[in-house]
């Protein structure tokens, strides 16, 4: 079983739809969970930081985390072309190592 | 603040051939990682660097792959000779020090074997 399952997509939404991204993990110990965005022949970049179950909200970011279900969250409200991208969920592990999702290509049509 | 500094951005190369991978991490940053990206996957930790020393290098192939880290700044990754399996992105990031930090990300190196 791999320790993170994400759905690689794509997923295409129009203009202004609420996206919902995914992602579960197996490793409980998993204590800081993570979003990050990578637009094509960029590297990633980090959009969303928890380490908490609940909410947190950034804009029009909101990175749910439910640590007894073993599954984080991103969603998108008011979508823009411009966060077409692929999203990435990860996750440090005990060790202090990244270990990241296979990502999730999301295109936003105008 | 400069970012994440990596070059070449694109390397084509025959298999058997060496390559080498250069990365100028933000400045003042101690920790440096390596990571690889194959097509429609996320980075794979390679090697992550404290300083000079490499603290944990455990998913680095050591029979084709080599990294230095001369100076605890520029690093330098090394493939030889290379596979066609090692076609893929060399990402490099660096973070203020290790732990659970925010890790920045370079562009990364696209390389292509033939």
């Amino acid at each position: 079983q791999k320790e993170v399952e994400q759905d690689p997509g794509p997923l295409s939404v129009p203009e202004g739809a609420i996206v919902s991204l995914n992602c579960t993990y197996s490793n409980s110990a998993f204590q800081y969970f993570m979003w990050y965005r990578q637009y094509s022949r960029k590297g990633p970049e980090l959009l969303m930081y928890t380490y908490s179950s609940g909410n947190k909200e950034d804009g029009r970011f909101t990175a749910q985390v439910d640590k007894s279900s073993k599954y984080i969250s991103l969603f998108i409200r008011d979508s823009q072309p411009s966060d077409s991208a692929t999203y990435l969920c990860a996750f440090y592990n005990q060790g202090g190592k990244l270990i990241f999702g296979q990502g999730t290509e999301l295109s936003v049509k105008p | 603040e400069a970012g994440v500094v990596q070059s070449p951005r694109y390397k084509i190369i025959e298999k058997k051939q060496p390559v080498a991978f250069w990365c100028n991490p933000i400045s003042g940053h101690n920790t440096l990682y390596w990571y690889r990206q194959n097509l429609g996957q996320g980075p794979e930790l390679l090697i992550r660097y404290e300083n000079e020393e490499a603290v944990d290098d455990s998913q680095l192939p050591k029979d084709r792959f080599s990294a230095e880290r001369l100076k605890g700044v520029d690093s330098t990754l090394k493939i030889q000779p290379a596979e066609l399996g090692d076609s893929a992105v060399y990402l490099c990031a660096s973070s203020s020090r290790g732990g659970y930090n925010e890790q920045f990300f370079g562009p990364g190196t696209r390389l292509t074997v033939l």
